[in-house]
Parts: C-alpha cells; sequence; structure tokens
C-alpha cells in the first residue's frame, strides 16, 4: 500500500509564501492524481487542487487558482503545494491524498498533514 | 458550484444505527464517497462508489444513494466510531472535488 509523507510543519508571515512537500513511497500511476485538502481549525474538509504527476495537468479550486501553484516530479515521486500571499486565514492543517482519476474519483491514501501557521 | 449538504450533528447511543445523509442536486446520478475523521487524524475513506467498502472497514458501515440524497448507516454503533464524517463526490461539469460540510457522530 502506497503512504504519503509530508513535510513539516511551517510557520509563515502574512504575505509570504509556503511549500509543502509529499512523497510516495511507491510508484503514482497515471490512473492517480495527487490532490491537496486542508483544515482550519475547528472547519471542514476545503479542497485545494490536485496534479497528475504522469501528464503534468493541474487544476485547482477557483478560490486559490491565483495562488497557488502544484507540481510534482516523478523521479523522486514528490508533489508540491505553494501557496502565495499568505493570509491568517490560511492557517490549518494541509493534507495530500492519493486520487483516483478515474471513476469513482475518490482519495483512497492520505498523508499525515502538514501544519501551517500564519501569524500577523 | 455543486453543494452537498449534511447535518452539522448525529447523536446515537452505543449498539444502535447511526444515520448520516448528504443532500445534493440529483445526487442519485453520482458516485459520492464517505470518510471518516477522528480529531487529530488524516481522513480515513470508509464508503466508496455509493456503497463500497474498502477492505479493513466494517461491514457495519454501508452506503446507499437515491433521487437527491446519499445516506451512510453505522449498524451497532462503537464508542470508537466517533468522528466527523465527510461526503464527497467529483464534479465532472468543474473538474474539482467536492466535500460536504460534514456531520459530527456523537456516541452517547
Amino acid at each position: 500500500q502506497v503512504q504519503l509523507v509530508q513535510s513539516g510543519p511551517e510557520v509563515k508571515t502574512a504575505g509570504s509564501s509556503v511549500r509543502i512537500s509529499c512523497t510516495a513511497s511507491g510508484a503514482i500511476y497515471s490512473t492517480y492524481a495527487l490532490t491537496w485538502v486542508r483544515q482550519a481549525p475547528g472547519q471542514g474538509l476545503e479542497w485545494i487542487g490536485r496534479v497528475r504527476p504522469v501528464l503534468k495537468i493541474t487544476n485547482y479550486a477557483q478560490k486559490f487558482q491565483d495562488r497557488v501553484t502544484m507540481t510534482a516530479d516523478r523521479s523522486t515521486r514528490t508533489a508540491y503545494m505553494e501557496l502565495n500571499s499568505l493570509r491568517s486565514d490560511d492557517t490549518a492543517v494541509y493534507y495530500c491524498a492519493r486520487l483516483l482519476t478515474v471513476v469513482p474519483y475518490y482519495m483512497d491514501v492520505w498523508g499525515k498533514g502538514t501544519t501551517v501557521t500564519v501569524s500577523s | 458550484s455543486y453543494v452537498l449538504t449534511q447535518p452539522p450533528s448525529v447523536s446515537v447511543a452505543p449498539g444502535e444505527t447511526a444515520t448520516m445523509t448528504c443532500g445534493g442536486k440529483n445526487i442519485g446520478s453520482e458516485s459520492v464517497h464517505w470518510y471518516q475523521q477522528k480529531p487529530g487524524q488524516a481522513p480515513v475513506v470508509v464508503v466508496f462508489d455509493n456503497d463500497d467498502r474498502p477492505s479493513g472497514i466494517p461491514e457495519r458501515f454501508s452506503g446507499s444513494i437515491s433521487g437527491s440524497t446519499a445516506t451512510l448507516t453505522v449498524s451497532r454503533v462503537e464508542a470508537g466510531d466517533e468522528g466527523d464524517y465527510y461526503c464527497q463526490l467529483w464534479d465532472s461539469r468543474s473538474d474539482q472535488v467536492i466535500f460536504g460540510g460534514g456531520t459530527k457522530l456523537t456516541v452517547l
């Protein structure tokens, strides 16, 4: 079973950027994407976007389109998410997850999460 | 964009059946998935594609879908089932993952 290992916690100031990594323990095939989901304290799950490592395709939630960049390096089996122009309401746990890119499109493996704290 | 609506909370006594709903327009024609999240942990899929269970998930967890509502049923509820439950689907019109707001299951 593939495992996803995420980078460690980050503390950032408002206006700066953060880059989080997610490394898979096994191969990521073309039928999968790596997707990013965040959860603010006491809140629900919020989808940020996905990257398909084999095809190098990304798509983002409209809310984040202007501030997020997702990339993937197949050789190291690592995906990255960079979020710019950080605000205090970006404080959250950020999860990467493996998303099946064909029906039924669900997330079967999750990382443990990366805590990002943004201070003003 | 597509909206999934879940009740904020459901409470049930141990051994009873918990029913959690997820409403959306014409959801009966979609593929809906359910995730369980315990405090401080990442979500775990408990039902996918409306009514399939991943290996390792107890048979007490079951899903169904009809019309405008998807349902997650947890039979013979145990204290360890407490947590937040989220429904999710893929919106092919916008190419986006959609989550419901989540339901907190409390075992009395």
